[in-house]
């Protein structure tokens, strides 16, 4: 089965511009969460999607959404870019129903210039 | 709010020796516990996770861990450690319909010849 597949791997943007980042989840899987990886703040927890619905969100500005298509799969924007918006975004799939672990994709490396 | 504390942010032990990473989490009821594993640049990878039952959990790659309830630990560890498990590994928790990890900062092993 394959696993999670994140596109593009490797971002480079700048200030002020927004970007539109997507996951494929693994086959089957009905929820994607997203977080930011970053050194100065560690693994932060973005949103979660179920069946095209945001069950939790995290502690993130509004430039930060996302959205669930009906095939699972699911895309994060971030607007109005900042230097401090550079990470790892990291997406996660699991079966959906209560607490599943997660599996995780490689991540987009997203660096704001 | 629950948290997870990983005290030791290196780890140096020789290869062939023994591995103990320590995790600790704060939250009011049982939660679900992991282990994941991040090479550079890469995802992480689910090591192994403790729903209930057993306090004792064998996961991928020779790892275990032990979840002792008295002092709200869940600490990893592996009795022969390879040149390849050098990455960092990551302790989370997650409460059952919260639909989110909350990652612990993570510990950096590295693996002497």
């Amino acid at each position: 089965k394959a696993g999670v597949t994140q596109t593009p791997r490797y971002l480079i943007k700048t200030r002020g511009q927004q970007v539109t980042l997507s996951c494929s989840p693994i086959s089957g899987h009905r929820s994607v969460s997203w977080y930011q990886q970053t050194p100065g703040q560690g693994l932060q927890f973005l949103f979660e999607y179920f069946s095209e619905t945001q069950r939790n969100k995290g502690n993130f500005p509004g430039r930060f959404s996302g959205r669930q298509f009906s095939n699972s799969r699911s895309e994060m924007n971030v607007s109005t870019l900042e230097l401090g918006d550079s990470a790892l975004y990291l997406c996660a799939s699991s079966l959906g129903d209560r607490v599943y672990e997660q599996y995780f994709g490689p991540g987009t490396r997203l660096t704001v210039t | 709010a629950q948290s997870v504390t990983q005290p030791d942010i290196h780890i140096t032990v020789s290869e062939g020796a023994s591995l103990e990473l320590r995790c600790n989490y704060s939250y009011g009821a049982t939660p679900y516990l992991f282990w994941y594993v991040q090479s550079p640049g890469q995802g992480l990878q689910l090591l192994l996770k403790y729903f209930s039952g057993d306090t004792l959990v064998q996961g991928i790659k020779g790892f275990e861990a032990e979840f002792k309830r008295s002092q709200s630990s869940f600490n990893l560890r592996k009795p022969s450690v390879h040149w390849s498990d050098a990455a960092e590994y990551f302790c989370a928790v997650a409460m059952d319909s919260s639909y989110k990890l909350i990652f612990g900062s993570g510990t950096r092993l590295l693996v002497r010849p």
